[in-house]
């Protein structure tokens, strides 16, 4: 995960937005991923999104993609106590690359 | 749907016995499955990728006598640590690629299997 940067720690106020970023390094990376880790479990996949692709939209998530700064972006919308985990992004290029994981704290 | 199970989830054993996870996708077949190794706070690192019916491919520095993969079935693939240390002692985690019908390049993670090794 060397390659997949994304900050430590993000605390949030509940019902508010959170803002999850991540840079990667390889433009030629063709999906990119976000995942879930809530603690002692395993990996659940949020959202992808195909690097033709600027934006994608499910529900309470966004995901922007900025392929000439190499930046993807999570973001979630009115973030709930539930939504504290570990947060995930990687690439595929090949095999996956995860980056080292954002630790998100919603505060009731 | 894509489901991916583990067993065992959690797993205490001694120094020098050998111990064997299952990994299992509950509703596709996955001809590729992926096994990871994560320890605490830090990311997911790939150990090696299995393959159905011919031979695992090792990451760099994976020592493929230590951590011996078998992928019998397009639904099952075990990782078996042999002669665990307590070095081996982490959080491992499998995922598994739909062979068909659904996107190759999406990976569906098992719940993890925690070793602790005494």
């Amino acid at each position: 995960g060397e390659d997949v940067e994304q900050s430590l720690f993000l605390s949030v106020r509940e019902g508010d937005s959170s803002v999850i970023n991540c840079t990667y390094t390889d433009s030629s990376s063709t999906y990119l991923y976000w995942y879930k880790q809530e603690p002692g479990a395993g990996l659940q996949l949020l959202t992808y999104i195909f690097s033709n692709m600027d934006m994608k939209q499910d529900q309470r998530l966004t995901v922007l993609l900025n392929k000439k700064d190499k930046h993807l972006s999570l973001r979630i919308a009115d973030t709930q106590t539930g939504d504290s985990a570990i947060y995930f992004c990687a690439e595929m290029r090949g095999k996956f690359y995860f980056g080292s994981g954002t630790k998100l704290n919603v505060k009731p | 749907g894509a489901v991916v199970s583990q067993h065992p989830s959690w797993v205490i054993c001694k120094s020098g016995t050998s111990v064997k996870i299952e990994c299992r996708s509950l509703d596709f077949q996955a001809t590729t499955m992926f096994w990871y190794r994560q320890f605490p706070k830090q990311s997911l690192m790939l150990m090696a990728t299995s393959n159905e019916g011919s031979k695992a491919t090792y990451e760099q520095g994976v020592e493929k006598d230590k951590f011996l993969i078998n992928h019998a079935s397009l639904t099952l693939s075990t990782l078996t640590v042999t002669s665990a240390h307590p070095e081996d002692s982490s959080f491992y985690i499998c995922s598994a690629s739909p062979t068909s019908g659904g996107r190759q390049e999406t990976q569906y993670f098992g719940p993890g299997t925690r070793l602790l090794v005494l």
